[in-house]
C-alpha cells in the first residue's frame, strides 16, 4: 500500500518556465510534508517542507502548495534552471514509532529535467 | 558534501553472502536512519539508533541487523543475501531524535547481489 504517490515519473520544462511536481497521500494522519532532491550519485537533500496546518510555504523559487481535503500537494519551481535537473521526492510525516520519534514516507520520486 | 560518509560506495556480493554497510554521521549528529531504495521504488525507512540505543523500526528483514557504536557510527549488516536485496542503501543522520526532517543524507551505497 503505497501512501505517498507521485505519479509521474518525470517531467521535462524549458529553462525559464515553471516547473511543477506533483504528490498524492492516502495518509489523513500525516502531518508535515517535506521535498527532498537528489542528484546522480548524491543523496536526497531537503528542499523544502510544510506543516499541515498551512497550504502554502515559499522559499525563494520554489514554492510548496498544500491540498488537505484533496490530499495533495505541489512543488512549484519558477523559473526553472538547468541546475534543477534532479530527481524530486516527495515525503510525509507522521508514522509515530514511539520514543518521540517520526519517520517519514517518501513516494518514488520524479526525475526533473530542465532543458536550456 | 553532506558531512555524512558512508563506505563502500559500491559493493558486488553473491547471493547467500553477508555484507556490511558502514555510515559515520556529521559530527555531532546523534541520530542515524538507514533507508534502502529499490529500483523504481521510494527510500523505504529500515531502522534509526540514537546515541547508540535503537529508536525506530521499519521494514526492516530479520536477516538485516545494524547497530551504532560509542564513536556513533552506525553498521548495517545483511546476511544471506539474495537478489532483491539489490540496491542503494542510504543513511543520514541528524542532531535530535525527533526525525529525520533535518537529517543530512550520505551518497549511499549501492549494492549488488549477484
Amino acid at each position: 500500500d503505497q501512501q505517498v504517490k507521485q505519479n509521474s515519473p518525470s517531467l521535462s520544462v524549458q529553462e525559464g518556465r515553471i516547473s511543477i511536481l506533483n504528490c498524492d497521500y492516502t495518509n489523513s494522519m500525516f502531518d508535515y510534508f517535506l521535498w527532498y532532491k537528489k542528484y546522480p550519485a548524491e543523496g536526497p537533500t531537503f528542499l523544502i517542507s510544510i506543516s499541515s496546518i498551512k497550504d502554502k510555504n515559499e522559499d525563494g523559487r520554489f514554492t510548496v502548495f498544500l491540498n488537505k481535503s484533496a490530499k495533495h500537494l505541489s512543488l512549484h519551481i519558477v523559473p526553472s534552471q538547468p541546475g534543477d535537473s534532479a530527481v524530486y521526492f516527495c515525503a510525509a510525516r507522521g508514522t509515530y514509532s514511539g520514543a518521540g520519534s517520526y519517520q517519514l514516507t517518501f513516494g518514488k520520486g520524479t526525475k526533473l529535467s530542465v532543458i536550456p | 558534501d553532506s558531512g555524512v560518509t558512508q563506505t563502500p560506495k559500491h559493493l558486488i556480493t553473491a547471493t547467500g553472502q553477508r555484507v556490511t554497510l558502514r555510515c559515520s554521521p556529521r559530527s555531532g549528529d546523534l541520530s542515524v536512519y538507514w533507508y534502502q531504495q529499490s529500483l523504481d521504488q521510494g527510500l523505504q525507512f529500515l531502522i534509526q539508533y540514537y546515541n547508540g540505543e535503537e529508536r525506530a523500526k521499519g521494514n526492516i528483514l530479520e536477516r538485516f541487523s545494524a547497530q551504532q557504536f560509542p564513536d556513533l557510527h552506525s553498521e548495517l549488516n545483511l546476511s544471506s543475501l539474495e537478489l532483491g536485496d539489490s540496491a542503494l542503501y542510504f543513511c543520514a543522520s541528524s542532531v535530535r531524535d525527533r526525525g529525520p526532517a533535518e537529517a543530512f543524507f550520505g551518497q549511499g551505497t549501492r549494492l549488488t547481489v549477484v
